[in-house]
């Protein structure tokens, strides 16, 4: 079955850890996106990217990384620099750069130790 | 800017009420409208949209009309059920770009049988 696959489900970080955020689609899609979403908040866009290395920053990316080195595969890195980083983060993807129906995976909720 | 905001949550009713979640929007330019629905423990799905004024958008028993002197997109059901619990959101797109959603914080729907 086509879909995202998003891993781990809940992940842990102590102070001062880079995390990494896993987000693979077999869709054959060509942008994805990150967006993190706060209790009783909207989704928020941290990054997206439209094709193969090549990314550009959403409205909330300071102390966020991501890379795009193959069309399937889209990982968020969670800094150190970021201060508040307790949040359930989904990832998505359609099916050209700016399609309008996003596909989202079904989360990692992230919470610091 | 542009914004979203929904009826804020949650929101419970009995099997076979009527349901409606209010949207009201603000944007530049004319948006494209969205409804989203989140089930427990997954990613969120499309569940209709309407891209111009009058446009009515349809989807397993939910409408939601684009209301332009309202700046609306409230969301309806006629007799809802245990399986429409769920947390829905509301977004637009000005721009011909998935990156550029808006999301409203989400309005969360409990059915009791």
């Amino acid at each position: 079955d086509g879909g995202i696959t998003q891993s781990p489900k809940y992940l842990f970080r102590k102070e001062g850890q880079n995390v990494t955020l896993s987000c693979e689609q077999n869709l054959n899609h060509d942008a994805m996106y990150w967006y993190r979403q706060d209790p009783g908040q909207g989704l928020r866009l941290i990054y997206y990217s439209q094709i193969v290395n090549d990314f550009q920053k959403g409205d909330i990316a300071e102390g966020y990384s991501v890379s795009r080195e193959k069309k399937e595969s889209f990982p968020l890195t969670v800094t150190s620099a970021q201060k508040n980083p307790t949040a359930f983060y989904l990832c998505a993807s359609s099916t050209r750069a700016g399609g309008e129906k996003l596909f989202f995976g079904s989360g990692t909720q992230l919470s610091v130790l | 800017g542009n914004s979203v905001t929904q009826m804020e949550g949650p929101v419970t009713l009995s099997e076979e009420a009527f349901l409606t979640i209010n949207c009201t929007y603000t944007a530049t330019g004319y948006p494209s409208l969205f409804w989203y629905v989140q089930y427990p423990g997954e990613g969120l799905q499309l569940l209709l949209k309407a891209t111009k004024a009058d446009d009515k958008g349809s989807n397993k028993g939910f409408e939601a009309t684009y209301r332009k002197e309202t700046t609306s997109f409230h969301l309806e059901k006629g007799s809802v059920q245990v399986s429409d619990s769920a947390v829905y959101f509301c977004a637009l797109s000005t721009v011909q770009g998935a990156q550029k959603l808006v999301f409203g914080q989400g309005t969360r729907l409990t059915i009791n049988p």
